[in-house]
């Protein structure tokens, strides 16, 4: 059965740090892995998609990158902002239909 | 074009009680996933549609919970004889399809409290 771990569970931060939010998977054997980001009481926003034939993908700030073999993957913000506070999910996607998430790291970025 | 749209925003129920909670997938979009998220987890899969058939069950947690998807857009869950272990916010999300490359939508969410 896959498992997604996300270590820590928060981290705080002051602004305009470069971070790096981790995340790992049990069974390499994924279509592809996203990550999400969470507002306190809101829905989830897709905020990158690694397909499993990928190394990296990036947005603006954000750059992720997958290592299938290894399990890993990791979201990168550069110059963080006190917007950027919220919790961060990943999910890998091993059938046609379910994501498979962690239990999100919550970010707060102080100013 | 508007994104996934789910109703009621917030449900309060008592124990015992049915419920009924609605997904508007975005258009077009022919995959429907329902997921249940607990506090301080992240969501669990519960249910997937491909049209309107329910291509994959397996994580409904028991016979009290169902979903329909009749015509192959709108989709309601259903949980019956409510327990306060429901009490979560129930995700909706879409896919074009469900190819294993699509992306999900994901959204707002149905916040159930089952007093």
């Amino acid at each position: 059965k896959q498992e997604v771990t996300q270590i820590p569970a928060a981290l705080s931060v002051p602004e305009g740090e470069n971070l790096v939010l981790n995340c790992s998977f049990t069974d390499s054997a994924i279509y592809n892995l996203q990550w999400f980001r969470q507002d306190p009481g809101k829905g989830l926003t897709s905020l990158l998609l690694i397909q499993s034939s990928q190394r990296e993908q990036t947005s603006g700030r954000l750059n992720a990158s997958l290592d299938k073999s290894s399990g890993r993957s990791t979201l990168y913000i550069a110059a963080s902002q006190p917007g950027d506070s919220a919790t961060y999910l990943c999910a890998v996607k091993e059938t046609n239909s379910k994501l498979t998430f962690g239990k999100g790291i919550t970010l707060s970025v102080r100013p | 074009g508007a994104g996934v749209s789910q109703t009621p925003s917030n449900k309060v129920t008592e124990k015992g009680k049915y419920v009924e909670l609605r997904c508007d997938p975005i258009s077009g979009h022919t995959a429907l996933y329902w997921y249940r998220q607990s506090l301080g987890q992240g969501p669990e899969f519960l249910i997937y549609f491909q049209g309107t058939g329910a291509a994959d069950d397996s994580g409904l947690p028991n016979d009290r919970f169902f979903a329909v998807r009749p015509e192959g857009s709108v989709s309601t869950l259903k949980i019956q004889r409510t327990e306060r272990g429901d009490s979560a916010v129930y995700l909706c999300a879409s896919s074009l399809t469900g190819q294993e490359y699509n992306e999900q939508f994901f959204g707002p969410g149905t916040r159930l409290t089952v007093l």
